[in-house]
């Protein structure tokens, strides 16, 4: 079964600076997707960014980038210029594509970011 | 912009009664999820749901949970017999095919005392 670990419960990081929040995965397979989900307090489950595993380049969404590591089965989020609005729960979360292609996502427990003002 | 619409956003209920979360997926979208979250802990994945059958459950998912796409348009959960721990907030999710993201609904609270 995959795993999703993000190893940092929590962050903090001045308004306008940048943060990295990490997460590592385990699976023995080799096509995949990686997604990153914000959740702010309102508990809205919204998707921040996407990375197909057979893609090498990183995605990036405006001031969201990734850096995906498939040897390393890391894959991690930088978010730069902070903003107050970007406080939230984050969550990596990965889905297999398999045959079927129903797979559900499989999510870490969450880095709560905290911005500075 | 198209999404993910449930009801309601809360739901209180007795323990042992039988609950119904409505969901409205996306219009053509094909692959729906129900996702759980207890108060604290991480999203996980319940059941996914394609071509009208259950593609896909978790453990959790158990005797006691159901769903049902009866109309072509809603997405159902059903508990039979709610318990104390099935307290959580669910979120309905859809996606139109196999190599597109998950949009997910604004989820239920769900409260059994």
């Amino acid at each position: 079964a995959q795993t999703v670990t993000q190893s940092q419960p929590e962050m903090s990081v001045q308004e306008a600076e940048t943060v990295t929040l990490s997460c590592t995965y385990d699976t023995s397979e080799s096509d995949y997707y990686l997604f990153w989900y914000k959740q702010p307090p309102s508990r809205q489950m919204i998707l921040v960014i996407r990375q197909e595993a057979y893609k090498q380049q990183n995605a990036t969404e405006n001031r969201f980038s990734v850096n995906f590591q498939k040897a390393a089965k890391s894959f991690s989020l930088k978010i730069s210029d902070s903003q107050l609005g970007d406080a939230a729960m984050y969550f990596c979360a990965y889905r297999g594509y398999s045959g079927g292609g129903a797979d559900g996502l499989t999510f870490g427990k969450g880095t709560h970011l905290i911005i500075q003002p | 912009e198209p999404e993910v619409t449930q009801t309601p956003s809360h739901q209180v209920t007795q323990m042992g009664q039988e609950v119904i979360l409505r969901c409205v997926p996306i219009s053509n979208h094909l692959y729906f999820y129900w996702y759980r979250q207890i108060l604290g802990q991480k999203v996980e994945f319940l059941v996914s749901f394609y071509n009208n059958e259950i593609s896909e459950k978790s453990e959790i998912f158990d005797d006691q949970f159901s769903v049902e796409r009866p109309d072509g348009s809603n997405f159902t959960l059903k508990i039979r017999s709610t318990k104390l721990e099935d307290s959580a907030m669910y979120f309905c999710a859809s996606r139109v095919d196999r190599g597109t993201e998950a949009f997910f609904g604004q989820g239920t609270r769900l409260t059994v005392v």
